[in-house]
């Protein structure tokens, strides 16, 4: 299958500060990606559609000023956590979708603990 | 409200026997629906795709099986192995949404034991 990548695969950071998490699709191009986040023993919940070339659609409930999404290239999605708090440590993981038969493949993930 | 359901949430068994994990679903219109597994900390691995129109996949001792008229999906797993143990997910595109997002279930842990 297609493989996505992540980086960095784990970041610990002061309250405060951002963060950005880097997702690319290896062996293939893809228009659109997904960033997903999950909380322990939780199943994942999503966050934003990314397409190439547009600005981010946000799931409701997802603040889209803490959550800077861009996919600038049809390989590359990036997820800057701005202004980064305790409440925003979680597991945060891409997938990216290959159409068609419209199957998605997912990253590894990162998994972010703020101080 | 279309949403996924996985049940049982976590299954245990000896090595070498079949299993079945279920997952329903609330609209039948479905686009496609994916099965995947999740290692401890890991991200996921797809293991088999069903598109509307198929009524089942087979990937070595795998084989998932589609019945949109009744909302269900299994996943069969021949002759486990204790590798087999992880978080089981059931996924669903929807049709007419857009970008299709998936919709996931729960899970199912599922512990081989040797």
């Amino acid at each position: 299958g297609a493989v996505v990548s992540q980086h960095p695969s784990r970041v610990i950071c002061k309250s405060g500060t951002s963060v950005k998490i880097e997702c690319r699709s290896l062996d293939f191009q893809a228009t659109t990606m997904f960033w997903y986040r999950q909380f322990p023993k939780q199943s994942l919940m999503l966050m934003a559609t990314s397409n190439e070339g547009s600005k981010a659609t946000y799931e409701q409930g997802v603040e889209k000023d803490k959550f800077l999404i861009n996919h600038a290239s049809l390989t590359l999605s990036t997820l800057t956590v701005t202004s980064a708090h305790p409440e925003d440590s979680s597991f945060y993981i891409c997938s990216a979708r290959v159409a068609p038969p419209n199957e998605q493949f997912f990253g590894p993930g990162t998994r972010l603990t703020v101080l | 409200k279309q949403e996924v359901t996985q049940i049982p949430a976590a299954l245990s068994v000896p090595e070498g026997e079949n299993l079945v994990l279920n997952c329903s679903f609330t609209d039948s219109a479905i686009y496609n629906l994916q099965w995947f597994r999740q290692d401890p900390g890991k991200g996921l691995t797809s293991l088999l795709l069903i598109q509307s129109s198929q009524r089942e996949q087979t990937s070595g001792r795998l084989n998932a099986s589609l019945d949109k008229s009744s909302g269900r999906s299994t996943l069969y797993i021949a002759a486990s192995q204790p590798g087999d143990s992880a978080t089981y997910l059931c996924a669903v595109i929807w049709s007419g949404g857009s970008n299709y997002k998936l919709t996931f279930g729960k899970g199912t842990l599922l512990t081989v034991n040797p």
